[in-house]
């Protein structure tokens, strides 16, 4: 099946520092990228959907400026998270879907990245 | 997009059948029922998907009635490795061929030995 690959799968930084998460679509191009963060025993809330070539968007509640998405091209999504704070400590996963197949839901999902702000 | 419930937790011994089931009673006309299996510290993976009646892969069955109200997920002789989180989703393709997944809580299944 398509691969979404996400890097790093872990990452510790200081409090105030920012950190950049990117997501790759290996073997299939996806104009849509989402981005999702999961607090521990909890399920998987989507932050933002990440589009190719235009503006991001936020679920409500979501503060674009401190969670940056940028879709440059039809294979790399990234997600920077500014100034980042203890209480941004979370499971940050991004899931692509192969356009080619518009008639099903089937996303793919990358391995996650584990971030710790100290 | 359709809500979905499905019970929190799960217990099976190695080796039994497993059947998850998924209320979804506003499913739309043209959603789709995907269920997707999660281990703890990596991303979801993908099991089976299906519109209607009966979808059998090499790792599961879905049984979906006529009213595509509910759905049932079936782990065939589960073992230990299958204890996981797995979530059922609804979803559907919009005219502009993007489309969001709305996880649920999931159920926990764990395999006791």
């Amino acid at each position: 099946g398509a691969v979404v690959s996400q890097h790093p799968s872990r990452v510790i930084c200081k409090s105030g520092t920012s950190v950049k998460i990117e997501c790759r679509s290996l073997d299939f191009q996806a104009t849509t990228m989402f981005w999702y963060r999961q607090f521990p025993k909890q399920s998987l809330m989507l932050m933002a959907t990440s589009n190719e070539g235009s503006k991001a968007t936020y679920e409500q509640g979501v503060e674009k400026d401190k969670f940056l998405i940028n879709h440059a091209s039809l294979t790399l999504s990234t997600l920077t998270v500014t100034s980042a704070h203890p209480e941004d400590s979370s499971f940050y996963i991004c899931s692509a879907r192969d356009i080619l197949s518009p008639r099903s839901t089937e996303a793919f999902f990358g391995q996650g990245t584990r971030l710790t702000v100290v | 997009l359709a809500k979905t419930t499905q019970p929190i937790s799960m217990d099976s011994y190695e080796g039994q059948e497993v059947n998850i089931t998924c209320s979804h009673n506003n499913i739309a006309t043209n959603d789709y029922i995907t269920w997707y299996q999660q281990f703890p510290s990596q991303g979801p993976r993908f099991i089976i998907q299906g519109y209607k009646t009966k979808v059998t892969n090499e790792v599961a069955s879905l049984f979906i009635p006529a009213d595509r109200k509910s759905s049932t997920l079936s782990l065939p002789r589960v073992s230990l490795s299958d204890t996981a989180v797995y979530y059922c989703l609804v979803g559907a393709v919009s005219g502009a061929g993007s489309y969001q997944l709305t996880f649920g809580k999931g159920t926990k299944l764990s395999v006791i030995p």
